[in-house]
């Protein structure tokens, strides 16, 4: 049983749109959500982590979490090709040392 | 601030052989520390987490073990490396126990 899925995309969004990226987890008890940005080839960089339901803005980036609906996702606006990536999702689990992450969405934003 | 290293960057081991990859982490004490395995076009696997020294969990069963000899180093090892072994791994850190993780730079392993 997978404890975070995610839509494997590939995701392509033209420059200037909004990437919206989702993510369902299965552990009711998780705390704590944590989106990740990695490039090919390189490790994963936090990009945003949200505790409380509703949103979280950072720039471009917005972070939804629906603690009911056990559903969290990334908002990236106006979308740049350096945003091109594979976008992890990361869940802490209730028992706060374990963190399972989703296979990660392809994203591709069109110049 | 604090920074973690890991190394080698790359790897080439034959089946059978040992394998010892090894992570520190600066500018902190007492880190929760992890070890991933992301195979080709996969996920991320928790293999072995730490909540202190000499304290490991394991998550999944196989010829890979993990030590922590001091607060701020986390070993990954195998006695003898299997194909299905191959993958990017990835030790990481937190400072507490719902706080982000940051990853190290990854060593690429190949088992040929």
């Amino acid at each position: 049983q997978k404890e975070v899925e995610q839509n494997s995309g590939p995701l392509s969004v033209p420059e200037g749109a909004i990437a919206s990226l989702n993510c369902t987890y299965s552990d009711r008890g998780s705390q704590s959500f944590f989106w990740y940005r990695q490039y090919s080839g390189k490790s994963p960089e936090l990009i945003m982590f949200i505790y409380s339901n509703g949103d979280k803005e950072d720039g471009r980036f917005t972070a939804q979490l629906n603690k009911a609906s056990q559903y969290v996702s990334l908002l990236i606006r106006d979308s740049q090709p350096s945003d091109s990536a594979t976008y992890l999702c990361a869940v802490n689990a209730n028992t706060g040392n374990q963190f399972y992450f989703g296979t990660g969405t392809s994203l591709t934003v069109i110049p | 601030s604090q920074t973690i290293h890991q190394w080698p960057a790359t790897l080439v081991q034959p089946v059978g052989s040992p394998l010892s990859l090894e992570c520190t982490v600066e500018g902190t004490s007492n880190p929760n520390l992890y070890w991933y395995r992301q195979a080709a076009g996969r996920g991320l696997q928790l293999l072995f987490y730490s909540v202190g020294i000499g304290q490991i969990s394991s998550e999944v069963p196989q010829n890979l073990s993990a030590s922590r000899p001091q607060d701020r180093q986390f070993i990954l090892s195998s006695k003898k490396l299997l194909l299905s072994d191959s993958g990017f791994y990835l030790c990481a850190y937190g400072q507490t126990p719902n706080s982000p993780l940051h990853f190290g730079n990854g060593t690429r392993l190949t088992v040929t």
